[in-house]
């Protein structure tokens, strides 16, 4: 298995450009999660998906902050405009439903916006 | 509510000499614990889980924790730090009653010097 494969590696952007991040779940796993990561606020939940279902996005640090699951093999976060708080490394991690499983990560991507 | 602390920011030790990273969790039902490792501009990873059975769990690296229901501790230990263990470990703990998520903790810097 290729583990969770996140695109791309790195981005660097202009304040007020919008921003795709992209990822692909392990296959067979139901949940899908978003995390973002900074020195000063460490790891964050942003949102995430059972059976490419939005549950929580009480996360989402604003508006401009927008993520789909259009299938089992597919997620995108979306960041429009983008603003130079925003640069960060985000994760995306997916699992299995069953309680006793971990997480899985993503490689991550590192957002820098100028 | 569950929740985890990671109570040290960092941990300093000498290589060749044992490690603790202390983690402790509260939780209403059974507890489902986990550790992860992250190495510089990488992804977690995972190191090892307790869901049942002896206290002591071995994971990888040579990476051991142990469960203590009492003091609803999971400490994570390796009798013998090396240099190549310098990383950011995170606890994270599930309701095992629960189909819930992971909750982290914030993390703590391991620093091995040589």
């Amino acid at each position: 298995d290729a583990g969770v494969i996140q695109s791309p590696r790195h981005e660097v952007t202009e304040m007020g450009q919008e921003v795709t991040l992209r990822c692909k779940p392990i296959s067979g796993h139901n949940s899908l999660f978003w995390y973002r990561q900074t020195m000063m606020r460490g790891l964050e939940l942003l949102i995430y998906f059972n059976n490419n279902v939005p549950i929580d996005d009480s996360g989402m640090p604003e508006d401009r902050f927008s993520a789909k699951m259009p299938n089992a093999s597919f997620s995108t976060l979306k960041i429009q405009p983008s603003e130079p708080r925003d640069s960060a490394v985000y994760f995306c991690a997916s699992s299995s439903l069953r309680a006793t499983g971990g997480y899985t990560f993503g490689s991550g991507t590192r957002l820098t916006v100028v | 509510a569950q929740s985890v602390a990671q109570p040290e920011d960092q941990v300093n030790v000498a290589e060749g000499n044992p490690l603790t990273v202390k983690c402790t969790y509260s939780v209403s039902g059974n507890p489902y614990l986990f550790w992860y490792v992250q190495y510089p501009n990488r992804g977690l990873q995972f190191l090892l889980k307790y869901i049942t059975g002896d206290n002591l769990v071995k994971g990888s690296y040579g990476f051991e924790a142990e469960f203590n229901k009492s003091q609803t501790s999971f400490h994570l230990k390796k009798p013998s730090a090396l240099v190549s263990d310098s990383a950011l470990y995170f606890c994270a703990v599930r309701d095992g009653g629960s189909q819930g998520n992971l909750i982290f903790g914030k993390g703590t810097k391991l620093s091995v010097k040589p």
